[in-house]
């Protein structure tokens, strides 16, 4: 089936670790993206990438990290930096044609949390 | 820099009636998305209707239709025969249509859905 995957479910940091959430699609989508989404709020854009090799800040970018080394992954690093990491995090994905931004789909999530 | 705005943190309705969610944004764009997210307690995003803000006509999927008013920068959600698998966490969401600049969604802080049976 077609979608995207998130793993793991449930994560535990301890204080000055660095983890890094896994976000895999298989819709061949272009584009990319990592939310933060803390209680009682709506989700906020943390990175997000338009193309493999390229990646962007979003509003909240600091403490984390990105990479996009192929087009099918695009892992988030929550650093040590990051002093509220606890949070649940959305990995999303979209076609992007021609200038014109499609309509993104969310994968299952990841619940972090610190110990 | 865009900003949504859900004015209604819980709204109740009894089950087959039907219930309206609001939803106001702000932007200086004239090429724009707006869609409607739904959240159940599983915690997944789950699509629920998406506008192109070209478009005059409000956008319908089944019982879920809107009501957008460019000009007041309004985008209501209409549930129609509400059930109670419609309970969740509805949250709106804008997008730029244009390249350049920023991408991703701005989310309102949601509104949470009680059916009542």
């Amino acid at each position: 089936d077609g979608g995207i995957t998130q793993s793991p479910k449930y994560l535990f940091r301890k204080e000055g670790q660095n983890v890094t959430l896994s976000c895999e699609q298989n819709l061949n989508h272009d584009a990319m993206y990592w939310y933060r989404q803390d209680p009682g709020q709506g989700l906020r854009l943390i990175y997000y990438s338009q193309i493999v090799n390229d990646f962007q800040k979003g509003d909240i970018a600091e403490g984390y990290s990105v990479s996009r080394e192929k087009k099918e992954s695009f892992p988030l690093t929550v650093t040590s930096a990051q002093k509220n990491p606890t949070a649940f995090y959305l990995c999303a994905s979209s076609t992007s044609t021609s200038g014109r931004r499609k309509t993104q789909y969310f994968g299952p999530g990841t619940r972090l949390l610190v110990l | 820099a865009q900003t949504v705005t859900q004015s209604q943190p819980e709204m109740s309705v009894q089950e087959a009636e039907t219930v309206t969610l609001s939803c106001t944004y702000d932007t200086s764009e004239s090429d724009y998305y707006l869609f409607w997210y739904k959240q159940p307690p599983s915690r997944q995003m789950i699509l629920v209707i998406r506008q192109e803000a070209y478009k005059q006509q409000n956008a319908t999927e089944n019982r879920f239709s809107v009501n957008f008013q460019k000009a007041a920068k309004s985008f209501s959600l209409k549930i129609s025969d509400s059930q109670l698998g419609d309970a969740a966490m509805y949250f709106c969401a804008y997008r730029s249509a244009s390249g350049g600049g920023a991408d991703g969604l701005t989310f309102g802080k949601g509104t949470h859905l009680i059916i009542q049976p």
